[in-house]
């Protein structure tokens, strides 16, 4: 069975530019979930997708967004960049909603805004 | 808000050595818990992970927790740790029913010397 994937495994952007990061879910798991991994700050968690839609939504501003794809893949976007925003990004998915599932991680994009 | 702390941010032990790591987590309510590790160049994978029932768990290569909802702790132990334990382990809450988030420590850079 194939993990999460992600791409890219590297992503180097300057400030103000725009990062889309990509996540391809486990087959047959429906929820997605992004996470921060910032230096020093540990795992923070960012969004969770599920059917779709966005069900729960971390302490980041609103120019950290994503969607949820028919196919249960997932995109982060992250506008305006600043330099604090880099960090390992990581995506995790689960087979369903229920909480009693357990999250699978991907191995991460790691964005450098420079 | 929920917060996750891991008490040892670097310990370095030598094989055959027996190993504990801290964990305490602030919330009143019930709670998912879990012990995640991440070998070097490897994914975050789950250790372990307790939910309800027997306070004690036990999870992969011979690691268990335990679970002391008096002292809102969820330390991971091993009795004698080897040279291929050496990770970086993270302790992680889900405390929001229906919500997914995970709420994760800072983590613990476990080095083993042979």
């Amino acid at each position: 069975e194939a993990g999460v994937t992600q791409s890219p495994t590297h992503l180097i952007k300057t400030r103000g530019q725009q990062a889309t990061l990509r996540c391809s879910p486990i087959s047959g798991h429906t929820s997605v979930y992004w996470y921060q991994q910032a230096l020093g700050l540990g795992l923070q968690f960012l969004l969770w997708y599920d059917e779709g839609e966005e069900r729960n939504r971390g302490n980041f501003p609103p120019r950290f967004s994503g969607r949820q794809f028919p196919n249960y893949s997932s995109e982060l976007n992250v506008n305006a960049l600043e330099l604090e925003d880099s960090a390992l990004y990581l995506c995790a998915s689960s087979r369903d909603r229920d909480d009693s599932n357990e999250q699978f991680f991907g191995p991460g994009t790691r964005l450098t805004v420079l | 808000a929920q917060s996750v702390s891991q008490h040892n941010h670097h310990v370095i032990l030598s094989e055959a050595a027996s190993l504990e790591l801290g964990c305490n987590y602030s919330y009143g309510g019930t709670v998912n818990l879990f012990w995640y590790v991440q070998y070097p160049g490897q994914h975050l994978q789950l250790l372990l992970k307790y939910f309800s029932g027997d306070p004690l768990v036990k999870g992969i290569k011979g690691f268990e927790a335990e679970f002391i909802k008096s002292k809102f702790s969820f330390n991971l132990r091993k009795p004698s740790v080897q040279w291929s334990d050496t990770a970086e382990y993270f302790c992680a809450v889900n405390a929001l029913k229906g919500f997914q988030k995970l709420v994760f420590g800072t983590g613990t850079r476990l080095l083993v010397s042979p």
